[in-house]
């Protein structure tokens, strides 16, 4: 099966600052790649996708990058504010199979 | 309001008591699916559930069962609960479109299962 593996485990801004998260998978047929983000106590919260044919999505803040061919997709996040702080997942699937594979994701803490 | 329910929210109980974790949503969603989600782990998936009638095993499902009679309710079953199933356990329901595959996915507020 799939395998999404996610870097870092932990991380630590300053408001303003950049946030950039990493994740890579192993089976070259999956192609959505969503990432939700987990407020502490809340329920995981879709905040952008990414489909195979598309290298690149915005949303405001926040945009992510797929690589094909080094099978990477990564979030980031720019001019980060403390709402921000959270748990980030990423995910893996594929069209039609409907199997989701999660990274084990990333606690962004975001400093005032 | 849409949304996805789950009950109970918090349940402690012991090995081998057979227990149901229900789930139900409003939105006419065909795909639903269970999670359990552990420290260091992330999310899992434990089971989905293309559509009524329709469902097959995620990631890990041993130990759990699942049945879909109607399109809005997708009960998680542990037959004999044992202490490594203590986890928090998220129900997710979407509706894939068609040639785009899945979609969205909303979860419900998870349950916490202790299982002593």
């Amino acid at each position: 099966g799939e395998n999404v593996e996610q870097h870092p485990s932990t991380l630590s801004v300053q408001e303003g600052d950049s946030a950039v998260i990493k994740c890579t998978y192993s089976d070259s047929a999956s192609n959505y790649f969503p990432w939700y983000k987990q407020e502490l106590g809340k329920r995981p919260q879709l905040i952008i996708d990414i489909r195979s044919n598309v290298g690149e999505k915005k949303d405001q803040r926040i945009a992510v990058t797929l690589n094909k061919t080094a099978k990477h997709f990564s979030l980031h996040i720019t001019e980060t504010q403390p709402e921000d702080s959270a748990v980030y997942f990423c995910a893996a699937s594929r069209y039609n199979f409907n199997k989701f594979y999660f990274g084990s994701g990333t606690k962004l803490n975001v400093k005032p | 309001e849409a949304q996805v329910t789950q009950n109970p929210r918090y349940l402690i109980t012991v090995t081998g008591k057979k227990l149901t974790v229900t789930c139900s949503q409003n939105m006419n969603h065909e795909y639903m699916s269970w999670y359990r989600q552990d420290p260091g782990l992330g999310l899992r998936q434990i089971y989905y559930s293309m559509n009524v009638e329709v469902t097959d095993k995620g990631d890990v499902p041993e130990g759990y069962k699942v049945s879909r009679k109607e399109k809005r309710n997708f009960p998680l079953i542990l037959e004999s609960p044992s202490p490594n199933q203590t986890s928090l356990y998220f129900c997710a329901s979407s509706s894939p479109i068609r040639d785009r595959g899945p979609y969205e996915q909303y979860f419900g507020p998870g349950t916490r299962l202790t299982v002593t």
